[in-house]
């Protein structure tokens, strides 16, 4: 399976602390993605970056791809109360979303 | 506002009831997508849409039957559930060329 797992599972920090976060996956892929999901709520996406790509950027988030090593991770950078949430990552193996895969989640909380 | 719009939010059933969830999307998007998402395990994807198109079926019972009538609609019908159906159904759409899928807040079901 090219299911995403992240770790760690859940991450508590303070605010003001970068968070990092980190997927590995198991088979080729042809872009990976990073979600975040407030309780209650459906999923937001984050940021994708593509497999000739290995690194981006987007205000405080920071995601980098090893494909050699198959494992991504999510840094967010100058945490805050209102980053706490749920964080997926999705592996696309295709170039078709229909592909997309999603793992269990990561829970982040912040403390204020 | 995610410019998906999901309805019910909750939902509340007997194994015996039919009933059917909404999805609307307003994005001129022409893909649509149902995912389940049960504590503890990671998202599931059920059904694919594309250009009104049923592309995708993973290995779901019968008793869950999906419904796009136009692109920017997708209905799920349900008849005699079980308990253990009971979850979170997110909707979700994109186009079809791999860009990010953008979802709904989902329907809260529980089946008694």
């Amino acid at each position: 399976s090219q299911q995403g797992e992240e770790d760690p599972q859940a991450l508590s920090i303070q605010e003001g602390e970068n968070a990092t976060m980190n997927c590995s996956y198991k088979t080729s892929i042809n872009n990976l993605q990073w979600y975040r999901q407030n309780s209650g709520r459906g999923l937001v996406h984050l940021i994708l970056i593509r497999s000739n790509e290995r690194e981006k950027h987007s205000g405080r988030l920071r995601v980098t791809l090893d494909t050699s090593k198959k494992s991504s991770s999510l840094l967010i950078t100058a945490s805050r109360a209102a980053d706490t949430a749920s964080y997926f990552c999705a592996t696309g193996r295709t170039g078709a979303n229909s592909k997309l895969t999603f793992g269990k989640g990561i829970t982040l909380s912040v403390r204020p | 506002e995610t410019g998906v719009t999901q309805t019910p939010r909750h939902l509340v059933m007997g194994m015996t009831n039919k009933k059917s969830l909404k999805c609307e999307q307003h994005l001129g998007h022409n893909a649509m997508y149902w995912y389940k998402q049960s504590a503890k395990k990671p998202l599931e994807l059920m059904f694919v849409y594309s250009l009104e198109e049923r592309v995708e079926n993973n290995s779901v019972p019968s008793r869950f039957s999906p419904e796009c009538p136009n692109s920017s609609h997708l209905f799920l019908h349900l008849h005699t559930l079980q308990p253990e159906d009971s979850a979170l159904y997110l909707c979700a759409s994109s186009q079809v060329d791999n860009s990010p899928l953008h979802f709904g807040n989902g329907t809260r079901l529980t089946v008694t």
